[in-house]
């Protein structure tokens, strides 16, 4: 079965420190692979994608994330953490499966930056 | 682009009424999602359409939810009768081809 793990249902950080947020994945062939973020009461934002190419990529706000493929993983990160990066973060492949193209989320994890 | 827009963003009824939510996918995209958010279920997949058609709608948790998209503007959920365990934040997202998502802000409903 296609899934999506996020180990860390809490990631605390203090501010100016670096930040990873962790993602694994299980899926056959090559993964397309995503990263949300959700504020309160907002809808998800994407952050940004791996589809093929540099296996660290850069997107929205300063993070990036990191695709290795003998670990699954896809990890974000980035150098310098705000208190305003605080939020719900949900990695996300995109899979073909009997009925078409789905994405599979992770169950998220919740980012507090610390001032 | 304005986005996906969604609407109502709140909606409050009561057990049994009828529900409709409504979403305006972003111009040009092929793919249309609904998902379902609560805290202990986190985010479900409802249904998802491509190009109008319906491709996977196992999500829908029972016959009271249906979903349409009459055309490549527009699309909404229902759900009748409305019961206190539907209460919850459905969003609308849409993307084209195998891009990334883009949702909306969401129409938080409460069911008494």
């Amino acid at each position: 079965a296609q899934s999506v793990a996020q180990p860390e249902d809490q990631v605390n950080v203090a501010e100016g420190n670096p930040l990873t947020v962790k993602c694994t994945y299980s899926v056959s062939g090559n993964p397309y692979l995503f990263w949300y973020v959700q504020y309160p009461n907002r809808g998800l934002q994407f952050l940004l994608k791996y589809i093929t190419g540099d296996n660290l990529v850069k997107g929205s706000y300063g993070f990036e994330a990191e695709f290795n493929k003998s670990q699954t993983s896809f990890h974000l990160k980035k150098p310098s953490a705000l208190v305003s990066d605080s939020a719900l973060y949900f990695c996300a492949v995109r899979v073909r499966d009997n009925y078409g193209q789905n994405f599979v989320f992770g169950p998220g994890t919740r980012l507090s930056v610390l001032p | 682009d304005a986005g996906v827009i969604q609407s109502p963003r709140h909606e409050v009824t009561e057990m049994g009424q009828e529900v409709t939510l409504r979403c305006k996918p972003i111009s040009g995209h092929d793919y249309l999602f609904w998902y379902r958010q609560t805290m202990m279920r986190g985010l479900e997949l409802l249904i998802y359409f491509n190009n109008n058609v319906p491709i996977d709608d196992s999500g829908m948790p029972e016959d009271r939810f249906s979903a349409k998209m009459p055309n490549a503007s527009f699309s909404n959920l229902k759900i009748q009768p409305s019961e206190p365990r539907d209460s919850a934040v459905y969003f609308c997202a849409s993307s084209f081809l195998a891009g990334e998502l883009f949702f909306g802000e969401g129409s938080r409903l409460t069911v008494l």
